[in-house]
C-alpha cells in the first residue's frame, strides 16, 4: 500500500461548486503540505501544516481552505471552484524529526474546473 | 523571496549519454536541496537531498552537486538510459527559524527524454 494517498484520483467540476481533495499518510509524519503544479511554473505551496493544531498558508492560499482531521489527515478544500483553479495538486508530508525534512509525495489529483 | 531556476527546460539524448541538469536559486540561506523525478501522472519521487553543509550526494548514476555561495546545483546522469526520460525538479528549503523552515521551493522543472 502507497504511503501517502491522495483521492480523488481525477475530477472534473463546474464553475462554483465546493471540492475537497484528501490525503491520507500511513508515515507516520507530523508534517503535511498540499502544493498545485501547473505548467511551467513547478510546484507551489498553498497550505501546510506542522502538526494537527498547526496550519500555516503557503504561497498561493486564496481560494483554498484546509482541515487537519487527524495527524494522518490533511484536506484541501476549494469553497467555490474557478477555472484558474485546474491544475494537478500534491499532497506531501515529511517528518520533523529527521535531520533533512525530506517530503514524501502523493500520486497526485488532476483537477478540472470548466 | 527566493526564485528557483532550471535550465534547459527540455532535453533530448541518445541513450548512453552523460548529461548534466543546472539549478539556479537566488537566495543562498539554504538548508538543504533536493532533486525529485516526476513520471507522467505520477508523483514526485525524492532522487538526492544536499544538506547546505555538503558539496556532493551519489546514488548510483546520480551525482548532485552544490555550490551555495553561487547559488547552483547540477544534476548529473551518467549514461543515461531510456527509463531515465522523466521531468526532474529541484527544490531548496530555506534556513530559518519559525513557519518558514520546512518549505520548498520548486524550479519548473527540465523535462528528459532519452532515445534508444
Amino acid at each position: 500500500d502507497a504511503d501517502v494517498t491522495q483521492t480523488p484520483r481525477n475530477r472534473i467540476t463546474k464553475t462554483g461548486k465546493r471540492i475537497m481533495l484528501e490525503c491520507s499518510q500511513t508515515k507516520g509524519h507530523d508534517r503535511m503540505y498540499w502544493y498545485r503544479q501547473d505548467p511551467g511554473l513547478g510546484l507551489r505551496l498553498i497550505y501546510y501544516s506542522f502538526d494537527v493544531k498547526d496550519i500555516n498558508k503557503g504561497e498561493i492560499s486564496d481560494g483554498y481552505s484546509v482541515s487537519r482531521q487527524a495527524q494522518a489527515k490533511f484536506s484541501l478544500s476549494l469553497e467555490s471552484a474557478i477555472p484558474n483553479q485546474t491544475a494537478l495538486y500534491f499532497c506531501a508530508t515529511s517528518d520533523f524529526g529527521t535531520n533533512t525534512d525530506t517530503q514524501y509525495f502523493g500520486p497526485g489529483t488532476r483537477l478540472t474546473v470548466l | 523571496k527566493q526564485e528557483v531556476t532550471q535550465i534547459p527546460a527540455a532535453l533530448s539524448v541518445p541513450e548512453g549519454e552523460n548529461l548534466v541538469l543546472n539549478c539556479s536559486f537566488t537566495d543562498s540561506a539554504i538548508y538543504n536541496l533536493q532533486w525529485f523525478r516526476q513520471d507522467p501522472g505520477k508523483g514526485l519521487t525524492s532522487l538526492l537531498l544536499i544538506q547546505s553543509s555538503q558539496r556532493e550526494q551519489t546514488s548510483g548514476r546520480l551525482n548532485a552537486s552544490l555550490d551555495k555561495s553561487s547559488g547552483r546545483s547540477t544534476l548529473y546522469i551518467a549514461a543515461s538510459q531510456p527509463g531515465d526520460s522523466a521531468t526532474y525538479l529541484c527544490a531548496v528549503r530555506p534556513y530559518a527559524g519559525g513557519t518558514s523552515y520546512g518549505k520548498l521551493t520548486f524550479g519548473q522543472g527540465t523535462i528528459l527524454t532519452v532515445h534508444p
